[in-house]
């Protein structure tokens, strides 16, 4: 059974770093790329950018591009979602999700996603 | 530009049917799309995939009462015999250079 079980909420200040994790079981890990989706507070689904373990190549949204760092680590199957320097208004549940390639027709589409970590950034 | 439009709301009442339409803009009537469920405090859930002659695959454990049709740059999700949960949003999902997603639709069971 395929599986993506992310870390637990946050609260943390503005200014302050941050790390979560969305940790991928029953698949190979290496073998499929991994994306996170931003959901801001009673509004839709927004794309951040994707990550293939297996190389670690990332792409990232134009709009998340300089304002997060995707990692993975492949020898623990876990993807990371990172800041540097967090925002209030980067308060959020963020997803994880799993992007899987349609051959066919060429386009990816989110197969699997985790239950969300909901981050919370307030002085 | 690639863009999906979903209308923000909709409403049918308890075993009745309802369509969900998702829009894709000019120029893009041949994408695929997939649609997720959330359910109220929770996480999306993949539905199905669609394609473009309305074909279509869903996921695991997804009931029979939920099907997708297509005709030109729309692509609707049709749920039938509504039940309780079956409240929720609704979103719609492509791909162009990145991943991109419907407004979303607020589904209410009356």
């Amino acid at each position: 059974e395929v599986q993506l079980v992310q870390s637990g909420a946050e609260v943390k200040k503005p200014g302050e770093s941050l790390k979560i994790s969305c940790k991928g079981s029953g698949y190979s890990f290496t073998s499929y790329w991994i994306g996170w989706v931003r959901q801001m507070p009673g509004k839709g689904l927004e794309w951040m950018g994707i990550i293939y373990p297996g190389d670690s190549d990332t792409r990232y949204s134009p709009s998340f591009q300089g304002q997060v760092t995707i990692s993975a680590d492949k020898s623990i199957s876990t993807a990371y979602l990172q800041w540097s320097s967090l925002k209030a208004s980067d308060t959020a549940m963020y997803y994880c999700a799993r992007p899987l390639f349609e051959y066919s027709s060429g386009w990816y589409y989110f197969d699997y996603w985790g239950q969300g970590t909901l981050v919370t950034v307030s002085s | 530009q690639l863009v999906l439009t979903q209308s923000p709301s909709a409403s049918a009442s308890l075993g009745a049917s309802v369509k969900l339409t998702c829009t894709l803009s000019s120029g893009h009537s041949s994408y695929a799309i997939a649609w997720h469920q959330q359910q109220p405090e929770k996480g999306p859930r993949y539905l199905m995939k669609l394609n473009s002659d309305g074909s279509h695959s869903k996921g695991d454990g997804i009931p029979d009462r939920f099907s997708g049709s297509s005709s030109g740059a729309e692509r609707y999700l049709t749920i039938s015999s509504l039940q309780s949960e079956d409240e929720a949003d609704y979103y719609c999902q492509t791909w162009g250079t990145g991943g991109v997603f419907g407004g979303g639709t607020k589904l209410t069971v009356l």
